[in-house]
């Protein structure tokens, strides 16, 4: 089973500090790793996603995470925050074992989500 | 280029009643997937759907059924309604099967209230 922890369900930041917001994750095999914000009474916007390669992965909107495969975590950063990065931010894995390149296994099980504030 | 579209945005039903949701995928997108997001929680999956087949399903009662059109679009069944089921229902499409290193890409939602 594939699953994922967002450990912080608020994070608070200085505008203009950076930011972390934490993830970690269990799969039975390689994992794919993305990071979803959502605003207010809409839905969930893609941000990055780390699949194979360097452990750094830059995404949209000045947005980063580190892939540590030892630590199974996947922590979204940026280095310097805005008041506009006020959201709800999402985890979400894939477990690769599962996907059956016959159109199943496209499942993505997210974390409970980080409010992250940022204020002036 | 019009992203993942989802209709109606908001329904209010009684318990016991039907509803259906419907979700028209981004264009150049064939798969579908339908999660439900209970309020202060992460979105949950209940299925997935290609090619007019449901390929996957998450933990949900035969109560949620689904349907795929040759056009990509697709629907969500939901039969004698709980309280419970009063969530943001989500529609996400993304690339053609063969590529399940690609994001999802979700719509606004359905918030169905239940009474």
């Amino acid at each position: 089973a594939q699953s994922v922890a967002q450990p912080e369900d608020q994070v608070n930041v200085a505008e203009g500090n950076p930011l972390t917001v934490k993830c970690t994750y269990s799969v039975s095999g390689n994992p794919y790793l993305f990071w979803y914000v959502q605003y207010p009474n809409r839905g969930l916007q893609f941000l990055l996603k780390y699949i194979t390669g360097d452990n750094l992965v830059k995404g949209s909107y000045g947005f980063e995470a580190e892939f540590n495969k030892s630590q199974t975590s996947f922590h979204l950063k940026k280095p310097s925050a805005l008041v506009s990065d006020s959201a709800l931010y999402f985890c979400a894995v894939r477990d690769e074992w599962w996907y059956t390149g016959t159109g199943g296994g496209n499942k993505l099980t997210f974390g409970t989500g980080t409010q992250l504030k940022v204020e002036l | 280029d019009a992203g993942v579209t989802q209709s109606p945005t908001h329904l209010i039903k009684t318990r016991g009643q039907q509803v259906t949701l419907r979700c028209s995928p981004k264009s150049g997108h064939d798969t579908v997937s339908w999660y439900q997001q209970a309020l202060g929680q992460g979105p949950q999956f209940i299925f997935q759907y290609y090619e007019e087949e449901e390929r996957q399903r998450g933990n949900f009662p035969d109560r949620f059924s689904g349907h795929q059109f040759p056009n990509y679009s697709s629907e969500l069944n939901v039969n004698a309604l709980l309280l419970g089921d009063s969530a943001l229902y989500l529609c996400a499409s993304s690339l053609p099967a063969g590529t399940g290193r690609s994001p999802l890409h979700f719509g606004n939602g359905t918030r169905l209230t239940v009474t």
